[in-house]
């Protein structure tokens, strides 16, 4: 069936490092969510691609949509330690009957240490 | 504007007795989704509905019941609660389907003994 999977699984940094957590889908995706999760709390939507090969900013965050939308991926530039979270990349559910839905991937534990 | 708020947020239930959690939104969202949260399973679908009483089954529905009877309220209930239902649930809504963020609640953190 339809998977997203994401790498890695967790990532430890010290703060100030970069970090990238990666999104491959087994379809096609026509769109890409991206969700962070700070601990005990829930997951908020951060963004939206739409286009093949797509990039968009958000202060210190990077976001790429691949080129055959398979495939995405999330930078963070000097990370602080309120980057600390979950990070979830998200794409529609395309077998039918399952309108609205979203398959989430199982999610990139950050941890800074400061 | 409260966007999405969940009810209870903590309960432990033995094996065997039922429960409703219920969920509401304020934001007249068409789409509703229950999900449940395991560690390192990520988020999975249990049940979700695109509007006023209807309602779909999700990736792991067995279990669990769902019902939609006003358009900002979804409630999923646990009929004979089995220690594999412990986890954290999590309701959301979206305005639309597939292309629109999804608003998620607070959580309801559950523990079945």
């Amino acid at each position: 069936g339809q998977q997203v999977m994401q790498i890695p699984q967790y990532q430890h940094v010290q703060e100030g490092e970069d970090f990238t957590t990666y999104c491959n889908s087994s379809t096609t995706l026509s769109n890409i969510q991206w969700y962070k999760q700070r601990p005990g709390g829930h997951p908020v939507f951060l963004i939206q691609l739409v286009k093949s090969g797509e990039v968009k900013k958000q202060k210190r965050l990077t976001f790429q949509f691949g080129e055959a939308k398979k495939n995405s991926s999330l930078h963070i530039t000097a990370t602080q330690t309120t980057d600390v979270g979950t990070y979830f990349c998200a794409g529609p559910v395309n077998y039918g009957g399952s309108q609205g839905n979203l398959i989430f991937g199982k999610g990139t534990k950050l941890s800074v240490k400061p | 504007n409260a966007g999405v708020t969940q009810t209870p947020k903590f309960r432990v239930l033995k094996t065997g007795q039922s429960m409703t959690l219920l969920c509401a939104q304020d934001m007249n969202h068409e789409y509703m989704y229950w999900y449940r949260q395991d560690p390192g399973m990520g988020l999975r679908l249990i049940h979700y509905s695109v509007g006023e009483g209807t309602t779909a089954k999700g990736e792991v529905p067995d279990g669990y019941n769902v019902s939609r009877l006003k358009k900002q309220n979804f409630l999923l209930g646990l009929e004979s609660a089995a220690p594999s239902q412990t986890s954290v649930y999590f309701c959301a809504s979206s305005s639309r389907g597939q292309t629109y963020e999804q608003y998620f609640g607070p959580g309801t953190r559950l523990t079945v003994t």
